[in-house]
């Protein structure tokens, strides 16, 4: 079946400490996406790559890196710098022109 | 940047009734994006619109591209309709119609439909 995998689905950090988010898809779409979900805000997005190792900035990139060495697979790393990392993390990928299709999302809270 | 809104926050119903959620935008765009998300967080995409009506099941969805503004009908309503509804827009007037330079979501709408 093709779609859309994270993991893990619930992630724990203690202070300081960097944890990366993984994101995987098998259904060749060219573009990716990090989004960060608050309790009562929309989905703001983290970064994007529309190609194999590029990728942008998005509205809320501090504190986070990522990379595209492959086209099936964008990680998201959560660095220390990032002071308030507790929120529900969404991967999404599309074609160029299509829709964007969600994963399951990864919950991440701080010990 | 685009900035969504939608209304309403929040809507309870009973079940048969019909549903409207409402979403504008503050920028031109090529598509609107009508999303849902259950209690577990999963988000499903409902539709991907560009101009006029368009029509999956008991769900309608219909843009307005001069007025900047889109709607989400549920017919006869149901409990399994019970979720969070979000209307999304690409980032920017200058993106391609699916966003793939991201998308701008709004606040979502709590939808419960009592039996």
């Amino acid at each position: 079946d093709g779609g859309i995998t994270q993991s893990p689905k619930y992630l724990f950090r203690k202070e300081g400490q960097n944890v990366t988010l993984s994101c995987e898809q098998n259904l060749n779409h060219d573009a990716m996406y990090w989004y960060r979900q608050d309790p009562g805000q929309g989905l703001r997005l983290i970064y994007y790559s529309q190609i194999v190792n590029d990728f942008q900035k998005g509205d809320i990139a501090e504190g986070y890196s990522v990379s595209r060495e492959k086209k099936e697979s964008f990680p998201l790393t959560v660095t220390s710098a990032q002071k308030n990392p507790t929120a529900f993390y969404l991967c999404a990928s599309s074609p160029i022109l299509g829709t964007q299709y969600f994963g399951p999302g990864t919950r991440l809270l701080v010990l | 940047k685009n900035e969504v809104e939608q209304s309403p926050q929040n809507l309870t119903a009973q079940e048969g009734e019909f549903i409207t959620i409402n979403c504008s935008y503050s920028v031109g765009i090529s598509a609107l994006h009508w999303l849902q998300q259950h209690p577990g967080g999963g988000i499903v995409s409902l539709f991907m619109l560009s101009s006029g009506k368009k029509k999956h099941g008991r769900l309608i969805a219909t843009i307005n591209i001069q007025e900047k503004h889109s709607s989400l009908h549920i017919t006869a309503s149901h409990p399994r309709d019970s979720a969070v509804y979000i209307c999304a827009a690409p980032l920017s007037s200058g993106g391609r119609g699916g966003g793939a330079d991201g998308l701008t979501f709004g606040k979502g709408t709590h939808l419960i439909i009592q039996p």
